[in-house]
This record gives C-alpha cells, structure tokens and sequence, in this order.
C-alpha cells in the first residue's frame, strides 16, 4: 500500500527566508503526487501536483516541487517566504482511486 | 456559489442527538468524498461516491452513515456519537474516469470543512 511520510511536524521561518518541507513516499509504480495547504479554519488547498513528465513542477502561490524517483521524494520550495504563507502543508500520493496524506508540517513565519 | 461548499461550519451534538452534514460541489464532477481530519494525524478517507454509488467504505463505524443523491451533494448523517468522533470533517469532490483511473480523479477540491464536537 502507498503510504507518505513528512519528516518536519514544525518548521519556523523568517519572511522573506527561502522554505523547504520535506516529503517522502512509498509506492510501487509511478506515482501521482500532490501538495495540499491549509490555512486555520479552513479546508485543503491544492498547490501543485505532479503526474508525469518535467520533474519539476510549479504551482501557485509561488512554490514548486521537485519529484526525485531515485529518493523517493517531492520536496516542496519557495524562494521567499510571506507572512500569508503559515499554515499546515499536507504531501498526498494516489493509487486505487485514493489520496493517502502525510500527516502534515505546520509552517510558522516570522516578522 | 462556487467550489465545495459544508454546512454548518460547526456542530456541537450530544452523544445521544441525530444530526446531518452537507456538501454541495458545483464543480460539476462525478465522484465525491469524507474525510475525518484530527489533530496531528493524517487525513483519514472515510467514503468514496462514483457516479453516485459507494465505492469505498474503510470500516467506518455505523453511527456514520452516508448518503448521496446526485453528483453534486453528499451528506454525512450523525447519530449516537463518542467524543472521539469530534473532528473536522471534510468533502472532497473529483472528475473521476468512468473507465478507470486516471489523473484527473486524483485531483481533489476540498470544501472548508464542518468542526464536530460531541459532548
């Protein structure tokens, strides 16, 4: 069965400082791959996603990710990072007609 | 309106009350979802609809019973509750392909979900 794993329940980031949150998954054939946020109170928000093709893929709001088969990877990125940017960060894999989510990373950013 | 939209916003219920959720999509897609989201643990996929027939069912207790009429509503009914059933519950909704997956039944939207607490 898929499964993902997000390594950092918590980062802290300056504005304007650069961010990464790490996403790692399993799953046997090509996967499709997903970035969700979710600021408080509300539902998830889809950033990106990648199926096939370029490996990395940009989305909105300013990230992209960046799939890596050899490290089972889909690392998330903003270069510069805005006070509107805390929130849960959620990576999701498909397989069978389901999204199996990571348990997320909570981004704080800091004046 | 637009997207998925939940109500209500916020439930509080007693354990012993019936009550419902709701969920529109006007998105025009086919395939729609439950999702039980709590703190610090990952989303957990409760129902699956596709083309209005439950294709999932991950051994959600009973007292969780859903329904969906057409393709554009999908509702939650509550009943006999535990307070560990508090919860923001979310809907999802998709395109899914009629012949088999493809990407674009992966892609889900999400309404804002409905904060469950049961007393």
């Amino acid at each position: 069965a898929q499964s993902v794993t997000q390594p950092d329940i918590h980062i802290t980031v300056s504005e304007g400082a650069s961010l990464e949150l790490r996403c790692n998954y399993s799953y046997g054939a090509t996967p499709y791959l997903f970035w969700y946020v979710q600021s408080p109170g509300q539902g998830l928000q889809l950033l990106l996603k990648y199926f096939s093709g370029d490996t990395l893929v940009q989305g909105i709001k300013g990230f992209e990710a960046e799939f890596k088969r050899s490290q089972s990877s889909f690392n998330l990125r903003k270069p510069s990072v805005h006070w509107s940017d805390a929130a849960e960060y959620f990576c999701a894999v498909a397989a069978d007609y389901k999204l199996s989510f990571g348990a997320g990373t909570t981004v704080t950013v800091r004046a | 309106e637009t997207g998925v939209t939940q109500t209500p916003r916020h439930l509080v219920m007693g354990m012993t009350n019936k009550k419902s959720l709701k969920c529109e999509q006007h998105l025009g897609h086919n395939a729609m979802y439950w999702y039980k989201q709590s703190a610090k643990k990952p989303l957990e996929l409760m129902f699956v609809y596709s083309l209005e027939e439950r294709v999932e069912n991950n051994s959600v207790p009973s007292r969780f019973s859903p329904e969906c009429p057409n393709s554009s509503h999908l509702f939650l009914h509550l009943h006999t509750l535990q307070p560990e059933d508090s919860a923001l519950y979310l809907c999802a909704s998709s395109q899914a392909s009629p012949v088999g997956p493809e990407s674009s039944t992966y892609e889900q939207y999400f309404g804002p979900g409905t904060r469950l607490t049961v007393t």
